[in-house]
């Protein structure tokens, strides 16, 4: 079983300013892990993706993102927004191994970026 | 580039007339899925095929069904549409391979039930 918790609906900050969206996730093995960016009517983009190659995972646009077992997190970060990423965030995971194909979303967090 | 489309980008259909979305790729991967994501939500799986095996959620509308004639094609009809079935249609593919299972999305269509 996999399960995805995105800890905030939204998270507003102000242009320049670092960016954190946080993601908790459990399962059941060694899961993957990605961050998904949407724009408004678009479809998703993947922003990185951890394989277990390597817990820093850089990512498209500047994104970071740590995976920390012990912690069971996967928070995305940027040292500075522009308002470019202003849009929905979603963190899935979804099995590596196995017959499931099904990925598991986050509820998703809006990101909004004030000038 | 390789990549998944779908068409059209938008829809938009009367109250219980029939609509068919399509979805193609060239990206020969052997998953293929359906997601109906509503404003503000995330996507929600409503099928998925591994080849040419169907694989219902349990909570899919029987309003829903899909066909897959051949790996690059998969469609996602909708029978008779209701007000609450407007939304953005996702369609996205990814390899049944051990490791990474990154799913790739294409732009999605939007559906409008007048």
């Amino acid at each position: 079983a996999q399960s995805v918790t995105q800890l905030d609906s939204h998270v507003s900050v102000s242009e320049g300013t670092p960016v954190l969206l946080r993601c908790n996730y459990s399962s059941s093995y060694s899961p993957s892990l990605f961050w998904y960016v949407q724009h408004p009517n678009k479809g998703l983009q993947l922003l990185l993706k951890y394989t277990s190659a390597a817990t820093l995972v850089k990512g498209i646009n500047g994104f970071e993102a740590e995976f920390k077992k012990s912690e069971t997190s996967f928070h995305l970060t940027k040292p500075s927004a522009h308002m470019s990423d202003a849009a929905e965030y979603f963190c899935v995971v979804s099995p590596a191994s196995g017959g499931s194909y099904i990925p598991t979303f986050g509820r998703g967090t809006s990101l909004i970026v004030h000038p | 580039d390789a990549m998944v489309i779908q068409n059209p980008r938008y829809q938009v259909t009367q109250f219980g007339k029939p609509v068919t979305l399509s979805c193609s790729q060239t990206l020969n991967h052997n998953v293929m899925y359906w997601y109906q994501q509503k404003s503000s939500q995330a996507p929600k799986l409503l099928f998925h095929y591994y080849d040419k095996d169907f694989n219902n959620e349990a909570d899919t509308p029987d309003n829903f069904q899909s066909r897959r004639p051949n790996t690059s094609f998969c469609f996602l009809d909708i029978r008779s549409p209701g007000l609450g079935d407007a939304a953005m249609y996702l369609c996205a593919t990814s390899r049944a391979l051990a490791g990474v299972r990154e799913q790739f999305f294409g732009p999605g269509t939007r559906l409008t039930v007048l």
